[in-house]
């Protein structure tokens, strides 16, 4: 079974500048996250799909973070414009719609704003 | 809002000593508890997992956890320990009232001497 793709795996930006990241989750996933991982901390949960609607975006902070799933398959988290304090590995994760089932992590993009 | 704590933020072992990492959390109602593991460059592992039933809960690589409710812990054990499990190990919980919502705990950076 494929996992949770994402990418890029790195990037780098000045601060201001806009980015965006990508996530494919395993097919036949309904449910899709998108999680901050600040170094030193563990991961926070900024956005919740189900299908291509949002659950939960409570802790994602709208003046700069968007985020879509139009198709109700792959999204993208984009950041506008980019802070210092964005530096972080950015986790998508995906898992079945009933509970917790499957949920999977991919292996995150690093961002490094400077 | 509930939180997670791990408190040994550092644990370094020779190989073949026993591990206890210790996670507690603070939420009084019903939970879902995980272990992951997240080797260096690479993605968040699911170790283990409790839902419900024997609080005693068996994962992959010989690791095991504990749930025990009346201390809100669910600390992660392994009798002995190998150089290979050097990584970073984080705690999460699901709490019956966060939806799919996983909160993690800030993680302990595990380092095994050979």
């Amino acid at each position: 079974e494929a996992g949770v793709a994402q990418s890029p795996r790195y990037k780098i930006i000045e601060k201001r500048q806009s980015v965006a990241f990508w996530c494919n989750p395993i097919s036949g996933h309904a449910t899709l996250y998108w999680y901050q991982q600040i170094l030193g901390q563990g991961p926070k949960l900024l956005i919740q799909f189900q299908n291509n609607g949002v659950v939960d975006d409570s802790q994602l902070p709208k003046d700069r973070f968007s985020a879509e799933r139009l198709k109700g398959v792959d999204s993208t988290l984009k950041i506008q414009p980019a802070k210092l304090e964005d530096s972080a590995v950015y986790l998508c994760a995906s898992s079945l719609e009933l509970g917790l089932r499957g949920y999977t992590f991919g292996s995150g993009t690093r961002l490094t704003v400077v | 809002a509930q939180s997670v704590s791990q408190h040994n933020h550092h644990v370094i072992l020779s190989e073949a000593a026993s591990l206890e990492l210790g996670c507690n959390y603070s939420y009084g109602g019903t939970v879902n508890l995980f272990w992951y593991v997240q080797y260096p460059g690479q993605h968040l592992q699911l170790l283990l997992k409790y839902f419900s039933g024997d609080p005693l809960v068996k994962g992959i690589k010989g690791f095991e956890a504990e749930f025990i409710k009346s201390k809100f812990s669910f600390n992660l054990r392994k009798p002995s320990v190998q150089w290979s499990d050097t990584a970073e190990y984080f705690c999460a919980v699901n709490a019956d009232n966060a939806g799919n919502m996983l909160t993690f705990g800030g993680g302990t950076r595990l380092m095994v001497k050979p």
